[in-house]
């Protein structure tokens, strides 16, 4: 079963604009990881964001957590066509040892 | 790159036939999950291998079975196949990076099983 809901399914913005993408879960987590995906491909690991941590940047990508709202969000400063892809947030459940994906945000890029 | 390959890229089988599946880390770590990913759907949990041993599983029936090497190479088979077993299937491994976290996963290109 799945773990995480992500929000929206698919997302086609410009290039140059931001995308949102949001993740809500269910269980107490360790962490929570965004994941991107190209063309079905091998997943790649994007950021990780500790359950004490609210708020945490890499390059254009802008992670936030809410463990009382039990969800994250995503944000792409900037968007490029190379950022289309899917996109998963994944938790790893305390005490287990495996990565709970959701069913991905599908991002288009619009040039 | 995340030094994780895996092999063969695309397979086709028939029903009933019996698969394996292979990876390669070059991390050097001695944990490797596998995952199943339907088309349109997130990666699902298999199992985990640590240390040659199975260290924990998901909500999949015993016809997956797995094997880990010394080597840090890794096969996962799957016997009597169904035409559900139709999925992209990936591997995984932590990063070598001293002081990262083995939550993070590194996935390799994946394995893509086409049941008939």
């Amino acid at each position: 079963s799945q773990q995480g809901e992500e929000d929206p399914q698919a997302l086609s913005i410009q290039e140059g604009e931001n995308a949102t993408m949001n993740c809500s879960y269910k269980t107490s987590i360790n962490n929570l990881q965004w994941y991107r995906q190209n063309s079905g491909r091998g997943l790649v690991h994007l950021i990780l964001i500790r359950s004490n941590e609210r708020e945490k940047h890499s390059g254009r990508l802008r992670v936030t957590l809410d463990t009382s709202k039990k969800s994250s969000s995503l944000l792409i400063t900037a968007s490029r066509a190379a950022d289309t892809a899917s996109y998963f947030c994944a938790t790893v459940i305390q005490g287990a040892q495996k990565l709970v994906f959701g069913q991905g945000t599908r991002l288009t890029i619009n040039p | 790159e995340t030094g994780v390959t895996q092999s063969p890229t695309h397979l086709i089988k028939t029903r009933g036939q019996q698969v394996t599946l292979r990876c390669s880390s070059q991390s050097g770590h001695n944990t490797v999950s596998w995952y199943q990913q339907a088309l349109g759907q997130g990666p699902q949990f298999i199992f985990q291998y640590y240390r040659e041993e199975e260290n924990g599983r998901g909500n999949f029936p015993p016809r997956f079975s797995g094997l880990q090497f010394p080597n840090y190479s890794s096969e996962l088979n799957v016997n009597a196949l169904e035409l559900d077993d139709s999925a992209l299937y990936l591997c995984a491994s932590p990063p070598p990076q001293r002081g990262s976290s083995t939550d993070t996963q590194y996935f390799g290109p994946g394995t893509r099983l086409t049941v008939l």
